[in-house]
């Protein structure tokens, strides 16, 4: 059974840093393009940003350009986010998802920036 | 970026009545490869989004057949044959023929009346 477990969620201030992390299970995750996309409170789906199979090829959404990073370990079967200068405006829930055309999704983490 | 249109915003829609749901794209989504990158999601109260469709028409693994897409170029069209309880939700479009970014549609909320 697939698995993506979304964990590093929580409350930071305007500004600040949090680094979110995605285990996964059941596929083979070296061989998938992976991505993150978020929900802020009450809207729609806006993709974030994905990397390719050995992490050579990151993209990213304007709005997160050089405060976002995406990065994996393949022999952790993992992805993270590291997220720099957060923003109010980057409140939301963040899905990882797996391969381009976002086949399958975790539950999400909750990222909220407030003072 | 391509901007994704969807429509009606709010879909109410009898037991065991059809539903349809439209999606328009500001660029025809035909890749250079030949397909046509149109997905489409559900997601339900308080779940995950979960993929329904790829590549216009395909249904995924899981999905029921009372779930079709259908459409070219620019416009495309998400139909559920006949409507079940467990239908409500709201549904997305996506769009991967010109990324980054990759584009979402606002979302279409179907309900019971």
């Amino acid at each position: 059974e697939v698995q993506l477990v979304e964990s590093g969620g929580g409350l930071v201030q305007p500004g600040g840093s949090l680094r979110l992390s995605c285990a996964t299970s059941g596929f083979n995750f070296n061989t998938y393009w992976m991505a993150w996309v978020r929900q802020a409170p009450g809207k729609g789906l806006e993709w974030v940003a994905n990397i390719n199979q050995d992490g050579s090829q990151k993209n990213y959404v304007d709005s997160v350009k050089g405060r976002f990073t995406i990065s994996r370990d393949n022999g952790r079967d993992s992805l993270y986010m590291e997220m720099n200068s957060l923003r109010a405006e980057d409140t939301a829930v963040y899905y990882c998802a797996r391969d381009r055309l976002l086949a399958c999704w975790g539950q999400g983490t909750v990222v909220t920036v407030s003072s | 970026d391509v901007v994704m249109t969807q429509s009606p915003l709010s879909l109410p829609v009898t037991l065991g009545q059809p539903a349809s749901i439209s999606c328009r794209s500001s660029h025809s989504l035909v890749h250079s490869d030949g397909n046509t990158y149109l997905n489409w999601f559900q997601q339900r109260p308080g779940q995950s989004p979960r993929r329904l469709i790829y590549k216009v028409s395909n249904r995924d693994s899981g999905v029921p057949d009372r779930f079709s897409g259908s459409g070219s170029g620019t416009d495309f069209t998400l139909k559920i044959s006949r409507v079940e309880a467990e239908d409500v939700a709201v549904y997305y479009c996506l769009q991967g023929t010109y990324w980054p970014p990759l584009t979402f549609g606002g979302g279409t909320k179907v309900e019971i009346k």
